[in-house]
């Protein structure tokens, strides 16, 4: 089967760093995504790793270890509109091909 | 112009009853999905749809039928609902099944069952 594991809560400073970890277990793994959730709102993409390393964008940037089945998403300069629940999703077999499956997501609160 | 439409956006109902949720995304993706997510935001993927055809039903309740008429749209039935259906619903499209890491999502369809 598929699982994936996150930190339910995170809360860091306008403009520190933050790390949100993941770790996950799978067959036949393909990838990892990540997506960002506002409250009300619905999940947006904001990247997706195959290989191991780091991939940038703009602010954010996601890791990968695929020996470690982990990976991180680093938000820089956090700001207040950063506040949301950040998902990581694996990308694994099914019987039909690939299936996305989510973690439980991470709430990350931005204090002033 | 929205890329991935739901609707209705609420549904209020009560238990026992049958109701549908439409999408439709206009972005020309072959590959469709409906989610449903509960009241502590586990996101579950339902169904799977390429090229209108049903790839993943992931243990789903019989009382869930998808349609999928064209490869455009995906519809989801529900019938003889219960307290237990209440959740937000979300469609969501990828380009192709290939692509599903990359999902677009409608805004959501929040049930409520009374």
């Amino acid at each position: 089967g598929q699982s994936l594991e996150q930190p339910s809560e995170v809360t860091a400073v306008e403009g520190a760093i933050v790390q949100i970890n993941c770790t996950y277990q799978t067959s036949g793994f393909y990838g990892l995504s990540w997506y960002q959730q506002h409250d009300g709102g619905a999940p947006t993409f904001l990247s997706y790793n195959a290989l191991d390393g780091l991939e940038e964008t703009g602010r954010f940037s996601s890791f990968l270890s695929r020996s470690d089945s982990y990976g991180y998403l680093l938000l820089q300069e956090l700001q207040m509109k950063d506040s949301a629940s950040y998902f990581c999703a694996v990308r694994g077999a099914s019987t039909g091909g690939f299936k996305t499956i989510f973690g439980a997501g991470t709430r990350l609160f931005v204090k002033a | 112009d929205t890329a991935v439409s739901q609707t209705p956006k609420y549904l209020v109902t009560q238990m026992g009853n049958d109701k549908s949720i439409k999408c439709e995304q206009n972005l020309g993706h072959d590959t469709m999905y409906w989610y449903k997510q509960d009241s502590k935001k586990f996101l579950k993927i339902m169904f799977s749809y390429n090229n209108k055809e049903l790839i993943i039903n992931e243990t789903v309740p019989n009382r869930f039928s998808p349609k999928s008429p064209d490869k455009a749209h995906l519809n989801l039935h529900i019938n003889s609902l219960e307290l237990g259906d209440s959740a937000v619903y979300f469609c969501a499209s990828s380009p192709a099944l290939a692509d599903s890491y990359e999902q677009y999502f409608g805004p959501g369809t929040r049930l409520t069952v009374t």
